[in-house]
């Protein structure tokens, strides 16, 4: 099936400090959303992405579709504990008349004080 | 918090055994999708329900089945369960079912012993 590969897997990271994480895929996609999951809850979207090209904020996280739309990039500037957590991109793709959803492995950030 | 419900929060049951989770949709969403995640997994696609009718089946085992109703809530039953069904089973919902994002709830916690 389809994979999304994101990365990097894990990050450690002091406070204060930005943080980038990506998703590629060979396959083409129409939409892009990134959402982050808190311990013991479900995931929650953050910003979702519906065009080439596009880069939209949400406080301090700052997503872009790629122009090729194979990737997606999530920035999170001057990191704080809360931010801790694991991140997730999905894409979304027409397939077969139907509309399919792909989610990536996860980024799990550590953020220390 | 996102709209979706999911009922029990928790669930510990024995190898051999038949659960069923619940989850009622965010209001206005007539679509919803059940992901399974397991211990340092992303998230696999179930299956997914468009206003009372299966839309879309991803990697759901045989033993496991859903349907959504007419009030568009929806039931995962889970039989014959193993040890290795132990997971978080997330449910969540979207308007369309198509090209809107998904919402998730905070998903049922089963471990079978």
């Amino acid at each position: 099936g389809q994979q999304l590969n994101q990365s990097p897997q894990s990050m450690f990271i002091q406070e204060g400090e930005d943080v980038s994480m990506n998703c590629t895929s060979s396959s083409i996609f129409n939409t892009w959303l990134w959402y982050k999951q808190d311990p013991g809850e479900g995931p929650v979207l953050l910003i979702a992405l519906y065009k080439a090209g596009e880069l939209t904020s949400n406080g301090r996280l700052t997503a872009q579709f790629g122009i090729t739309r194979k990737d997606s990039f999530l920035n999170i500037s001057a990191s704080i504990p809360s931010d801790v957590g694991i991140y997730f991109c999905a894409g979304q793709r027409t397939q077969g008349g139907s509309e399919k959803l792909v989610f990536g492995k996860g980024t799990k950030l550590t953020v220390n004080p | 918090d996102s709209g979706v419900t999911q009922t029990p929060k928790h669930l510990i049951t024995a190898t051999g055994q038949r659960v069923t989770l619940r989850c009622s949709p965010r209001s206005g969403d007539l679509s919803v999708y059940w992901y399974q995640q397991s211990l340092d997994q992303g998230l696999q696609f179930l299956i997914q329900y468009y206003n009372g009718e299966e839309r879309a089946k991803g990697n759901i085992l045989e033993r496991f089945s859903a349907q959504q109703f007419p009030d568009l809530h929806s039931e995962l039953n889970l039989s014959s369960l193993e040890l290795g069904d132990s997971a978080l089973y997330f449910c969540a919902s979207s308007v369309d079912g198509r090209y809107s994002p998904l919402h998730f709830g905070n998903g049922t916690r089963l471990t079978v012993t």
